[in-house]
């Protein structure tokens, strides 16, 4: 079954502080792993695509990096308007191409 | 930049009761998604069309039907609302030809008491 896991659920940290939200997928014939940010209320806001292991995107103070089981989504010296929820999803080479979410990570970054 | 819209944004309903969520895209995309998304369990995929007149279900198709009469539009229908479909509703829409980025609307929050 395909599956996507993201971890921490939550994460606090303090404006400066990198760190790096993981997600771990096992998804058939992945075509592409999508990271998402969602704020409360609104709908998901495309970030990244990756294709193949090895693949990474910038993007201000966000990194997306893929291998052939995980991305990682590297915030470096965040700021409080990246608190926000990032959603990780996989593409299946499959019938409807529909995205498979993981349940996200809920990121706080206090000044 | 209209992208995708859904309406309404807001919905109370009463155990019963029907209605439809529209959603419409002016992108020209082939393929259109139905997901929910509720606390603890992420976005789930209801219903998907992969082009006008097609529609095919979900990981949580039962309770909803859908239909894509347009390319632009489609729609989501409650034919007997339950407390279990309490949820934020999402839309959104991929073109078949142009890269795998799938867009979302801003969702539709629906309560039925």
């Amino acid at each position: 079954e395909d599956q996507v896991t993201q971890s921490p659920e939550a994460l606090r940290l303090q404006e400066g502080e990198s760190s790096s939200l993981n997600c771990s997928y096992t998804v058939s014939g992945l075509r592409g792993l999508f990271w998402y940010r969602q704020d409360p209320g609104k709908g998901p806001e495309f970030l990244f695509t990756l294709y193949s292991a090895g693949e990474e995107k910038e993007k201000e103070r966000l990194k997306a990096t893929l291998t052939k089981k995980e991305s990682f989504l590297h915030i470096t010296a965040p700021k409080p308007e990246d608190s926000a929820t990032y959603l990780c999803a996989g593409l299946a080479n499959q019938a409807g191409t529909a995205l498979i979410f993981g349940k996200g990570t809920t990121l706080s970054v206090s000044s | 930049n209209a992208g995708v819209t859904q309406t309404p944004k807001f919905r109370v309903l009463k155990t019963g009761q029907s209605m439809t969520l529209l959603c419409a895209q002016d992108m020209n995309h082939e393929y259109m998604y139905w997901y929910r998304q509720d606390p603890g369990m992420g976005l789930r995929l209801i219903h998907y069309s992969v082009g006008e007149g097609t529609t095919a279900k979900g990981e949580v198709p039962d309770g909803y039907n859908v239909s894509r009469l347009k390319k632009q539009n489609f729609l989501l229908g409650l034919e007997s609302a339950a407390p279990s479909q309490t949820s934020v509703y999402f839309c959104a829409s991929k073109s078949g030809y142009s890269g795998n980025t799938i867009y979302f609307g801003e969702g539709s929050w629906l309560t039925v008491v």
